[in-house]
Protein backbone atom coordinates (compact mmCIF):
# COMPACT_ATOMS: atom_id res chain seq x y z
CA UNK A 1 0.00 0.00 0.00
CA UNK A 2 1.18 3.48 -0.96
CA UNK A 3 -0.88 5.41 2.40
CA UNK A 4 -1.55 8.50 1.41
CA UNK A 5 0.23 10.58 -1.15
CA UNK A 6 0.22 13.57 -2.21
CA UNK A 7 0.98 16.00 -5.97
CA UNK A 8 2.55 17.91 -6.40
CA UNK A 9 5.47 17.94 -3.54
CA UNK A 10 6.77 21.36 -3.92
CA UNK A 11 5.24 24.30 -6.20
CA UNK A 12 5.70 28.23 -6.59
CA UNK A 13 3.21 30.01 -7.83
CA UNK A 14 2.43 34.02 -8.43
CA UNK A 15 0.14 36.02 -7.11
CA UNK A 16 -3.83 35.39 -8.89
CA UNK A 17 -2.52 31.96 -9.93
CA UNK A 18 -4.49 28.63 -9.52
CA UNK A 19 -3.53 25.28 -8.98
CA UNK A 20 -5.00 22.25 -7.59
CA UNK A 21 -3.52 19.66 -4.80
CA UNK A 22 -4.38 16.39 -5.34
CA UNK A 23 -4.35 13.68 -2.05
CA UNK A 24 -5.05 10.09 -2.59
CA UNK A 25 -5.32 7.29 -0.70
CA UNK A 26 -5.32 3.78 -1.14
CA UNK A 27 -6.91 2.42 2.48
CA UNK A 28 -10.35 2.76 1.73
CA UNK A 29 -10.80 5.50 4.48
CA UNK A 30 -13.93 7.40 4.47
CA UNK A 31 -12.42 10.50 6.23
CA UNK A 32 -10.13 12.88 4.39
CA UNK A 33 -8.45 16.22 5.49
CA UNK A 34 -6.57 18.99 4.39
CA UNK A 35 -4.60 20.97 6.69
CA UNK A 36 -2.52 23.54 6.56
CA UNK A 37 1.41 24.21 8.70
CA UNK A 38 2.68 27.11 9.34
CA UNK A 39 5.86 28.22 11.91
CA UNK A 40 4.55 28.38 15.53
CA UNK A 41 1.06 27.52 14.39
CA UNK A 42 0.74 23.71 14.61
CA UNK A 43 -1.28 22.10 12.00
CA UNK A 44 -4.40 24.37 10.68
CA UNK A 45 -7.70 22.28 9.64
CA UNK A 46 -8.92 23.73 6.09
CA UNK A 47 -11.59 21.43 4.82
CA UNK A 48 -12.42 17.97 5.11
CA UNK A 49 -15.24 15.15 3.92
CA UNK A 50 -16.59 12.19 6.04
CA UNK A 51 -17.33 10.20 2.52
CA UNK A 52 -17.60 10.39 -1.24
CA UNK A 53 -19.56 13.74 -2.55
CA UNK A 54 -19.31 15.47 0.97
CA UNK A 55 -17.15 18.16 2.05
CA UNK A 56 -16.91 20.31 5.49
CA UNK A 57 -15.31 23.67 6.41
CA UNK A 58 -12.76 23.68 8.33
CA UNK A 59 -10.51 26.35 10.82
CA UNK A 60 -9.71 27.96 7.83
CA UNK A 61 -10.89 27.36 4.51
CA UNK A 62 -11.53 31.23 3.01
CA UNK A 63 -9.54 31.27 -0.08
CA UNK A 64 -9.72 27.30 -0.76
CA UNK A 65 -12.52 24.72 -2.31
CA UNK A 66 -12.70 21.13 -2.31
CA UNK A 67 -13.98 18.08 -4.16
CA UNK A 68 -14.20 14.47 -3.12
CA UNK A 69 -15.53 13.21 -6.37
CA UNK A 70 -14.17 9.55 -5.72
CA UNK A 71 -13.13 8.13 -2.71
CA UNK A 72 -10.10 7.70 -2.73
CA UNK A 73 -9.28 11.21 -4.00
CA UNK A 74 -9.09 14.32 -2.34
CA UNK A 75 -8.48 17.68 -4.11
CA UNK A 76 -7.50 21.11 -2.94
CA UNK A 77 -8.05 24.32 -4.87
CA UNK A 78 -6.90 27.64 -4.80
CA UNK A 79 -8.53 29.72 -7.00
CA UNK A 80 -6.29 32.88 -6.80
CA UNK A 81 -3.50 32.54 -5.23
CA UNK A 82 -2.19 34.82 -2.57
CA UNK A 83 1.18 35.53 -0.37
CA UNK A 84 -0.63 34.10 2.70
CA UNK A 85 -1.38 30.76 1.34
CA UNK A 86 2.24 30.26 1.10
CA UNK A 87 2.38 27.38 3.60
CA UNK A 88 2.76 23.45 3.84
CA UNK A 89 0.00 21.89 3.08
CA UNK A 90 -0.65 18.33 4.36
CA UNK A 91 -3.68 15.68 3.11
CA UNK A 92 -4.81 12.98 6.21
CA UNK A 93 -6.96 10.19 6.17
CA UNK A 94 -8.93 7.74 8.48
CA UNK A 95 -10.78 4.89 8.49
CA UNK A 96 -13.82 6.28 10.32
CA UNK A 97 -14.18 9.48 12.75
CA UNK A 98 -10.63 11.93 13.10
CA UNK A 99 -8.83 9.06 15.01
CA UNK A 100 -5.59 7.39 13.86
CA UNK A 101 -5.35 9.72 11.18
CA UNK A 102 -2.35 8.98 7.86
CA UNK A 103 -0.85 11.57 6.61
CA UNK A 104 0.88 12.50 3.41
CA UNK A 105 4.16 13.59 3.05
CA UNK A 106 3.36 17.61 2.46
CA UNK A 107 3.25 19.79 -0.38
CA UNK A 108 5.46 23.00 -0.09
CA UNK A 109 3.70 25.96 -1.48
CA UNK A 110 5.63 29.34 -1.72
CA UNK A 111 3.08 32.04 -3.66
CA UNK A 112 5.35 34.93 -4.77
CA UNK B 1 -8.43 28.89 17.49
CA UNK B 2 -5.55 25.78 19.23
CA UNK B 3 -7.00 24.01 21.64
CA UNK B 4 -4.24 21.89 22.60
CA UNK B 5 -1.06 23.97 23.76
CA UNK B 6 2.12 21.86 24.37
CA UNK B 7 4.87 22.30 26.95
CA UNK B 8 7.63 22.90 26.69
CA UNK B 9 8.33 24.21 23.06
CA UNK B 10 11.30 23.01 22.60
CA UNK B 11 13.27 20.19 24.85
CA UNK B 12 16.77 19.38 24.42
CA UNK B 13 18.13 15.85 26.55
CA UNK B 14 20.87 13.39 25.90
CA UNK B 15 20.14 10.20 24.66
CA UNK B 16 18.92 7.54 27.08
CA UNK B 17 17.30 10.06 29.13
CA UNK B 18 13.63 10.10 29.30
CA UNK B 19 11.55 13.00 27.90
CA UNK B 20 8.08 14.33 29.11
CA UNK B 21 5.72 16.58 27.00
CA UNK B 22 2.49 18.34 28.47
CA UNK B 23 -0.41 19.18 26.44
CA UNK B 24 -2.79 21.29 28.06
CA UNK B 25 -6.51 22.01 26.10
CA UNK B 26 -9.58 24.15 27.05
CA UNK B 27 -12.97 22.12 26.56
CA UNK B 28 -14.49 18.64 27.23
CA UNK B 29 -12.56 16.17 24.79
CA UNK B 30 -13.66 13.04 23.42
CA UNK B 31 -10.32 11.46 23.28
CA UNK B 32 -7.09 13.12 22.86
CA UNK B 33 -4.01 11.92 20.88
CA UNK B 34 -0.13 12.29 20.22
CA UNK B 35 1.48 12.30 16.40
CA UNK B 36 4.93 12.40 16.02
CA UNK B 37 6.23 14.64 12.81
CA UNK B 38 10.24 13.94 11.50
CA UNK B 39 11.75 16.61 9.74
CA UNK B 40 9.82 17.68 6.52
CA UNK B 41 7.35 14.59 7.07
CA UNK B 42 4.48 14.06 7.49
CA UNK B 43 2.56 13.36 10.94
CA UNK B 44 2.74 9.64 12.53
CA UNK B 45 0.03 8.89 15.11
CA UNK B 46 1.16 7.25 17.86
CA UNK B 47 -1.08 6.68 20.72
CA UNK B 48 -4.85 7.37 21.34
CA UNK B 49 -6.28 7.52 24.83
CA UNK B 50 -10.11 7.86 25.70
CA UNK B 51 -11.41 10.76 28.21
CA UNK B 52 -12.65 7.78 30.14
CA UNK B 53 -8.59 6.18 30.15
CA UNK B 54 -6.20 7.32 32.71
CA UNK B 55 -2.99 5.99 31.51
CA UNK B 56 -1.98 3.94 28.60
CA UNK B 57 0.88 2.20 27.53
CA UNK B 58 2.77 1.04 24.07
CA UNK B 59 6.34 0.29 23.74
CA UNK B 60 9.13 3.05 25.60
CA UNK B 61 5.53 5.67 25.58
CA UNK B 62 3.07 6.44 28.38
CA UNK B 63 0.46 8.60 28.11
CA UNK B 64 -1.75 9.76 30.91
CA UNK B 65 -4.92 12.16 30.94
CA UNK B 66 -6.37 14.28 33.50
CA UNK B 67 -9.63 15.19 32.25
CA UNK B 68 -10.15 17.47 35.87
CA UNK B 69 -7.18 19.39 35.14
CA UNK B 70 -7.56 18.90 31.06
CA UNK B 71 -4.64 17.99 30.53
CA UNK B 72 -2.10 15.16 29.37
CA UNK B 73 1.48 14.06 29.13
CA UNK B 74 3.52 11.88 26.88
CA UNK B 75 6.85 10.43 28.64
CA UNK B 76 9.03 8.93 26.13
CA UNK B 77 11.56 6.26 28.09
CA UNK B 78 15.19 5.57 27.41
CA UNK B 79 15.33 8.06 24.71
CA UNK B 80 16.51 7.31 20.94
CA UNK B 81 18.28 9.54 18.65
CA UNK B 82 15.84 8.36 16.05
CA UNK B 83 13.34 9.78 18.83
CA UNK B 84 14.65 13.71 17.47
CA UNK B 85 11.19 15.37 16.41
CA UNK B 86 8.05 17.46 17.09
CA UNK B 87 5.72 15.58 19.01
CA UNK B 88 1.60 17.19 18.80
CA UNK B 89 -0.92 16.46 21.11
CA UNK B 90 -4.43 16.47 19.15
CA UNK B 91 -8.14 16.96 20.74
CA UNK B 92 -11.33 15.16 19.28
CA UNK B 93 -13.90 17.79 20.57
CA UNK B 94 -17.12 16.35 18.24
CA UNK B 95 -17.50 17.32 14.83
CA UNK B 96 -15.40 15.07 13.41
CA UNK B 97 -11.93 16.82 13.35
CA UNK B 98 -9.63 17.22 15.45
CA UNK B 99 -7.44 20.13 16.93
CA UNK B 100 -3.17 20.21 17.20
CA UNK B 101 -1.18 22.17 19.37
CA UNK B 102 1.47 23.94 18.19
CA UNK B 103 3.52 21.20 19.47
CA UNK B 104 7.15 20.57 21.34
CA UNK B 105 10.45 19.94 19.56
CA UNK B 106 12.27 17.26 20.72
CA UNK B 107 15.94 17.01 20.32
CA UNK B 108 18.25 14.20 21.44
CA UNK B 109 21.72 14.18 21.68
CA UNK B 110 24.45 11.49 21.62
Amino acid sequence: NAGVTQTPKFRVLKTGQSMTLLCAQDMNHEYMYWYRQDPGMGLRLIHYSVGEGTTAKGEVPDGYNVSRLKKQNFLLGLESAAPSQTSVYFCASSYLGPNEQYFGPGTRLTVT
Amino acid sequence: SQQGEEDPQALSIQEGENATMNCSYKTSINNLQWYRQNSGRGLVHLILIRSNEREKHSGRLRVTLDTSKKSSSLLITASRAADTASYFCATFQGAQKLVFGQGTRLTINP
